[in-house]
């Protein structure tokens, strides 16, 4: 079974400082990782994935995250926090379900940006 | 491209009645649908797998009963809560992908009164 762990429900930076959300798995198989932003009321929005090549991944609004399997991690980052950035965060991993891929969400992280 | 809609996006029902919520993927075909439940401040909780043209896989503790899934088309999955209840208020979330990505409508909020 596959599990995603998010330390740290709320994280507080001051506008323009390194923003570190920490994320570790659980997965039997090679994993397929998903950062994902919610803000109220609405869906989730993709920021990266991770699935197979380079371990450094570069996603959408300047964040990016590094698988690394030997800490089974895959932290979010972004060098310069922008008010924006205030949202919840969820990290994710998946499996082949059928035709698709399901997902398990780690519990999320509160972003909040400090001016 | 990859486009998942719900409708409606709320939706304040009276206890005991059924609410049918709409999810429809726009650019391209869902065999495989996925709704998710995420009460306030919380993580999103799977549901139930909704496949193309066969019955749905619901997930440990959820009543296939009161939540009735039907996927007839490789574009249309309705997620249907029956007979609603107070603390079946909740915002409910679908999801359309392949086995690379999902994709994910912006939600539904379900108040029952």
């Amino acid at each position: 079974a596959q599990s995603v762990t998010q330390l740290g429900s709320h994280v507080s930076v001051s506008e323009g400082a390194l923003v570190l959300l920490r994320c570790n798995y659980s997965s039997s198989v090679p994993p397929y990782l998903f950062w994902y932003v919610q803000y109220p009321n609405q869906g989730l929005q993709l920021l990266l994935k991770y699935t197979t090549g380079a371990t450094l991944v570069k996603g959408i609004n300047g964040f990016e995250a590094e698988f690394k399997k030997s800490e089974t991690s895959f932290h979010l980052t972004k060098p310069s926090a922008h008010m924006s950035d205030a949202a919840e965060y969820f990290c994710a991993v998946s499996e082949i379900s059928g035709s698709a891929r399901q997902l398990t969400f780690g519990s999320g992280t509160q972003l909040t940006v400090l001016p | 491209g990859a486009v998942v809609s719900q409708h409606p996006s709320w939706v304040i029902c009276k206890s005991g009645t059924s609410v049918k919520i709409e999810c429809r993927s726009l650019d391209f075909q869902a065999t495989t649908m996925f709704w998710y439940r995420q009460f306030p401040k919380q993580s999103l909780m799977l549901m139930a797998t909704s496949n193309e043209g066969s019955k749905a896989t619901y997930e440990q503790g959820v009543e296939k009963d009161k939540f009735l899934i039907n996927h007839a088309s490789l574009t249309l999955s309705t997620l249907t809560v029956t007979s609603a209840h107070p603390e079946d208020s909740s915002f409910y979330i679908c999801s359309a992908g392949t086995i690379y990505e999902q994709y994910f409508g912006p939600g539904t909020r379900l108040t029952v009164t």
